[in-house]
């Protein structure tokens, strides 16, 4: 067990529907990254918040949006699903204090867009 | 940018066998490499990980060696058990803190240990 928290842990959901995943990092990690890994792309980084703030920005589309809230937990909202947004979303975490700090997987959410 | 390159799976050993996976990468700078794991059904677990060159990360009777020369980080263990079947993820993340942390990963290399 990690210690990073993701729910729900399978979506099904339908076209052009919106939804939100949520994680939980590891009990003082400030950092918290969203990846997303499909068949065709393999695992591609999202975007990276670090004590509320956005930090980085990956391969994230304009319908993709997420947010840190003052507790630390994360968001990630899609919207506008299409059917080759059905993948497998991570969402990892970090201290963050040094240089280079481990990252922590969850166990995924699975979202499957009908 | 950064990438990583491993070797395409699948690979298939008889248990006890040696198992290597080969990793190269190209990055701006000197980057962090890491080893991930995944089990069917399951997140990614750290495996291993070197943070400067001639560095040695080991875990479970995994080693890898970050050479800065050939840019590789190749997987290795001398015995493998049927437990050790899952993908191999090979990935690296730059030193630039202000652009963030964010892993760059190889495309994953499924290894099935026979008995």
């Amino acid at each position: 067990d990690s210690g990073v928290t993701q729910t729900p842990k399978h979506l099904i959901t339908a076209t052009g529907q919106r939804v939100t995943l949520r994680c939980s990092p590891r009990s003082g990690d400030l950092s918290v990254y969203w990846y997303q890994q499909s068949l065709d792309q393999g695992l591609q980084f999202l975007i990276q918040y670090y004590n509320g703030e956005e930090r980085a920005k990956g391969n994230i589309l304009e319908r993709f949006s997420a947010q840190q809230f003052p507790d630390l937990h994360s968001e990630l909202n899609l919207s506008s699903l299409e059917l080759g947004d059905s993948a497998l979303y991570f969402c990892a975490s970090s201290a963050d204090r040094g240089q280079q700090e481990t990252q922590y997987f969850g166990p995924g959410t699975r979202l499957l867009v009908l | 940018g950064n990438s990583v390159t491993q070797m395409e799976g699948p690979v298939t050993l008889s248990e006890e066998a040696f198992l290597t996976i080969n990793c190269t990468y190209t990055a701006t700078g000197y980057p962090s490499l890491f080893w991930y794991v995944q089990y069917p059904g399951e997140g990614l677990q750290l495996l291993l990980k070197a943070t400067k060159a001639d560095d040695k990360g080991s875990n479970k009777g995994f080693e890898a060696t970050y050479r800065k020369e050939t840019t590789s980080f190749h997987l290795e263990k001398g015995s493998v058990q049927v437990s050790d079947s899952a993908v191999y993820f090979c990935a690296l993340s730059g030193k630039i803190k202000a652009a963030g942390n964010k892993l760059t990963f190889g495309g994953g290399t499924r290894v099935l240990v026979k008995p």
